[in-house]
């Protein structure tokens, strides 16, 4: 959306498979954010990347792995090991100076395991 | 860790009324920010507060940042339908990444 493209937005996988969502950008930004969303819950940072080929566990990155290749993209693998992998994924990356930047926000993935 | 609440989790008013959500930290931040998802979208970029006692306002709504910067409200006056949808705080302590509250669902009777 407006430069983050995250396909598909529904994805169902049963229950023990791996699983990988794409984030792709075009915005030239250097950092770029994994987020996961529970219904009546916040934003919860699973993993984030300030630069090509180095990446940070955010707070829940449990079940999760992520690599950063090329700069347009940032894929998360959600792995069998994730307990609760039904939830609503989003992938963001920031705008403006480090310490007051914002995030900018892709449409999301939601990932339904049977 | 850093802990950012708030509330209500819901707040159903009918159209025309006024709605607040308050945002509290559990330790000082140095900014604030505000996002609004709609029903099926994804969160977009409202505000930023960086001062202490901070308030800044677009159209209906009003953002606040309190005094010893702990705490953050919105306020929209005059709700109206276009205003449904969630509505996050995120808090920053430093160069520390942002922490997002629980979020406050606002549902509006026409």
């Amino acid at each position: 959306d407006g430069g983050i493209t995250q396909s598909p937005k529904y994805l169902f996988r049963k229950e023990g498979q791996n699983v990988t969502l794409s984030c792709e950008q075009n915005l030239n930004h250097d950092a770029m954010y994994w987020y996961r969303q529970d219904p009546g819950q916040g934003l919860r940072l699973i993993y984030y990347s300030q630069i090509v080929n180095d990446f940070q566990k955010g707070d829940i990155a449990e079940g999760y792995s992520v690599s950063r290749e090329k700069k347009e993209s940032f894929p998360l693998t959600v792995t069998s090991a994730q307990k609760n992998p039904t939830a609503f994924y989003l992938c963001a990356t920031n705008i403006g100076t480090p310490s007051t930047d914002t995030q900018y926000f892709g449409p999301g993935t939601r990932l339904t395991v049977l | 860790g850093q802990q950012v609440m708030q509330i209500p989790q819901y707040q159903h008013v009918q159209e025309g009324e006024d709605f607040t959500t308050y945002c509290n930290s559990s330790t000082t931040l140095s900014n604030i920010q505000w996002y609004k998802q709609r029903p099926g979208g994804h969160p977009v970029f409202l505000i930023q507060l960086v001062k202490s006692g901070e308030v800044k306002k677009q159209k209906r709504l009003t953002f606040q940042f309190g005094e010893a910067k702990k705490n953050s409200s919105l306020h929209i006056t005059a709700t109206q339908t276009t205003d449904v949808g969630t509505y996050f705080c995120a808090g920053r302590r430093g160069a520390q990444k942002l922490v997002f509250g629980q979020g406050t669902r606002l549902t509006i009777n026409p």
